[in-house]
């Protein structure tokens, strides 16, 4: 069965710091997609990137940067510079083949302080 | 961009009730979905939706709940007597091979 740990609830930083909020998830398939979203006070869940399984590059977008390993089934998400905009719940998720559900982990709610 | 349109933002409803979301997917998108995040826990899988019919349930998904494609565009989930515990924010979802895009929620309160 497919299971999602984001084994930190809440993390608070100063403005300026990085911050990296892990990831680990459990799969029996070789093919899967892992997910980061954004769900900022307003609600919406809003989509940061999508990585398959067989793609280990490490991404980095702007302030974002995302680091997969698949030796240890992490997919961490490291926010570089960090700003009051960033604070927000952050979900890890996990799709299992294309088009199957999404199985999400608990949330990382992040918050920056000026 | 093309985005995923829910209504209505907001629902309050009396327990008893039945309640309609309604949903807009992306047009060329295949799969369609509807989510639930009870307030500050996480989001978890309803159902799934393709080709017409119901590919994939939760077993949070029982006989109260209901998934309807009408026409084309629409896609409704619709929960026949609500109960104080459904009160959440009901995201749906629809999945290409470029993306997996939610709508921006209905929240439902029960009372």
């Amino acid at each position: 069965a497919q299971k999602v740990t984001q084994a930190q609830t809440e993390i608070s930083v100063v403005e300026k710091e990085d911050v990296t909020l892990d990831c680990v998830y459990e799969t029996r398939d070789t093919t899967y997609y892992l997910f980061w979203y954004k769900q900022p006070p307003s609600g919406e869940l809003v989509f940061l990137i999508r990585r398959n399984s067989f793609d280990e590059q490490n991404e980095i977008s702007g302030r974002y940067s995302w680091n997969f390993q698949k030796s240890t089934s992490s997919f961490n998400f490291t926010i570089t510079a960090s700003q009051v905009v960033d604070s927000a719940v952050y979900f890890c998720a996990l799709q299992e083949t294309s088009g199957s559900r999404l199985t999400f982990g608990e949330g990382t709610q992040l918050t920056v302080n000026p | 961009e093309p985005e995923v349109t829910q209504t209505p933002s907001h629902q309050v409803t009396q327990m008893g009730q039945e309640v309609i979301l309604r949903c807009v997917p992306i047009s060329n998108h295949l799969y369609f979905y509807w989510y639930r995040q009870i307030l500050g826990q996480k989001v978890e899988f309803l159902v799934s939706f393709y080709n017409n019919e119901i590919s994939e349930k939760s077993e949070i998904f029982d006989d109260q709940f209901s998934v309807e494609r009408p026409d084309g565009s629409n896609f409704t989930l619709k929960i026949r007597s609500t109960k104080l515990e459904d009160s959440a924010m009901y995201f749906c979802a629809s999945y290409s091979n470029y993306g997996y895009t939610f709508g921006s929620g209905t929240r439902l309160t029960v009372v």
